[in-house]
């Protein structure tokens, strides 16, 4: 079956843009969770949906946002973009609490 | 918050020689999930533990969830260069309002042939 898909796999974008970005989950799985991915913090939650609620958040700021729509389709958008803003951004889709998550291949956002 | 310490934080090996690494934390986890990142693209689920002083096999990949559900361990045999990448640590705790992966810095792995 189709893995995770996230779009697009690379994107620039300049300080003070906007950007969003696309998450396919597996096939019915109906959690979806995003990861920034930086070589200085390793790996930090974002959020975390299920059936389009948001059920849990990490400690970014407000900037940092997402949705999730009655297909699972997840997407995640950055508000007024810093420079270190740019990461790699993981999402992660599961069948269930505590089930293995299987992750997408990530979008690379560089922000000049 | 919960915390992962995971190490060697790299570790250079020769081909065919056994590894180990690990994760202690500072909280509880009911689940212990290790995965592989290869360059440019997400982690890959290696092995998923869900019960304490459960051992779980996969191939050359061994791992155990620790008694005190607060560590675990990933031993790789006779390791190949294939094996070369970042190997995270993951845990999960199942309770009310936690929905998320706290995950260890990484182990980067080097074989040399």
């Amino acid at each position: 079956k189709a893995g995770v898909t996230q779009t697009p796999r690379y994107l620039i974008k300049t300080r003070g843009q906007q950007v969003t970005l696309s998450c396919s989950p597996i096939s019915g799985h109906r959690s979806v969770s995003w990861y920034q991915q930086t070589p200085g913090q390793g790996l930090q939650f974002l959020f975390e949906y299920f059936s389009e609620t948001q059920r849990n958040k990490g400690n970014f700021p407000g900037r940092f946002s997402g949705r999730q729509f009655s297909n699972s389709r997840s997407e995640m958008n950055v508000s007024t973009l810093e420079l270190g803003d740019s990461a790699l951004y993981l999402c992660a889709s599961s069948f269930g609490q505590g089930a293995g998550y299987t992750f997408g291949s990530g979008t690379r956002l560089t922000v000049v | 918050g919960q915390q992962l310490n995971q190490s060697p934080q790299s570790m250079f090996i020769q081909e065919g020689e056994d590894v180990s690494m690990n994760c202690t934390s500072s909280s509880i986890f009911n689940t212990w999930l290790w995965y592989k990142q290869d360059p440019g693209e997400g982690p890959v689920l290696l092995i998923a533990l869900y019960k304490a002083g459960e051992l779980t096999s996969n191939g050359r990949l061994t791992a155990q969830f620790g008694i005190t559900r607060k560590d675990s361990f990933l031993n790789i045999s006779a390791s190949i260069p294939s094996d070369v990448g970042i190997y995270f640590c993951a845990g999960h705790f199942s309770g009310a309002g936690s929905y998320q992966l706290t995950f260890g810095k990484g182990t980067k792995l080097s074989v040399i042939p």
